[in-house]
């Protein structure tokens, strides 16, 4: 059964510690990304890769860090840098360039508290 | 710059039709999606247009003008099943694949 899965659903830390998302598809995708959401507000893109070992920042990267070792892993780390890291992650995959949509396809999320 | 407006909220009856509209300013067109968002759960993606026109899917067909840097998701005979968040999105930046998503409208479906 293909899909996007990320885990915890649900994950506490406290202020000043480094927290690491987990991403996995077996889609076959090439591209993968990294959004928050924030009550109010839109999804907005943190990171996104294209290809492994490459990877571009987005809108609002600072604060974060990720890797693309595998093509179908691409973990999120919320650093102690990020100044406001409570939110909802939302991991994506698509393909590139196979048809003109590049649909973009979403895991459960996960949604981070730090306390 | 790139901009989405869409209406935050949204209150309909059950068996009613509803439009959600959405209004988009982007350098360089490449399509816009629509996706449903249930409270706490992951965007599923609903419809993708890049031609002006209607294009009917079920109880949802989505419309698009790009003269105007318009759409719509006209939702039929709703059910209660349908309150969700309904997502407006275009890419940006002369890529397919880079999204600015609008704020949602919160669509609630009433008995």
């Amino acid at each position: 059964d293909g899909g996007i899965t990320q885990s915890p659903k649900y994950l506490f830390r406290k202020e000043g510690q480094n927290v690491t998302l987990s991403c996995e598809q077996n889609l076959n995708h090439d591209a993968m990304y990294w959004y928050r959401q924030d009550p109010g507000q839109g999804l907005r893109l943190i990171y996104y890769s294209q290809i492994v070992n490459d990877f571009q920042k987005g809108d609002i990267a600072e604060g974060y860090s990720v890797s693309r070792e595998k093509k179908e892993s691409f973990p999120l780390t919320v650093t102690s840098a990020q100044k406001n890291p409570t939110a909802f992650y939302l991991c994506a995959s698509s393909q590139i360039g196979r048809t003109s949509t590049d649909t973009q396809y979403f895991g459960p999320g996960t949604r981070l508290t730090v306390l | 710059g790139q901009n989405i407006d869409q209406p935050t909220e949204m209150t309909a009856t059950e068996g009613a039709i509803v439009q959600i509209n959405c209004t988009y300013q982007t350098s360089g067109f490449n399509g816009l999606f629509w996706y449903q968002q249930h409270a706490g759960e992951a965007p599923t993606f609903l419809s993708y247009n890049v031609l002006d026109g209607l294009e009917e899917k079920g109880r949802f067909s989505s419309f698009l003008s790009r003269s105007k840097g318009y759409s719509y998701l006209l939702l039929k005979e709703l059910q209660m099943k349908d309150s969700a968040s309904y997502l407006c999105a275009v890419p940006y930046g002369g890529a397919t694949n880079k999204l600015i998503f609008g704020t949602g409208t919160l669509l609630a479906v009433q008995p």
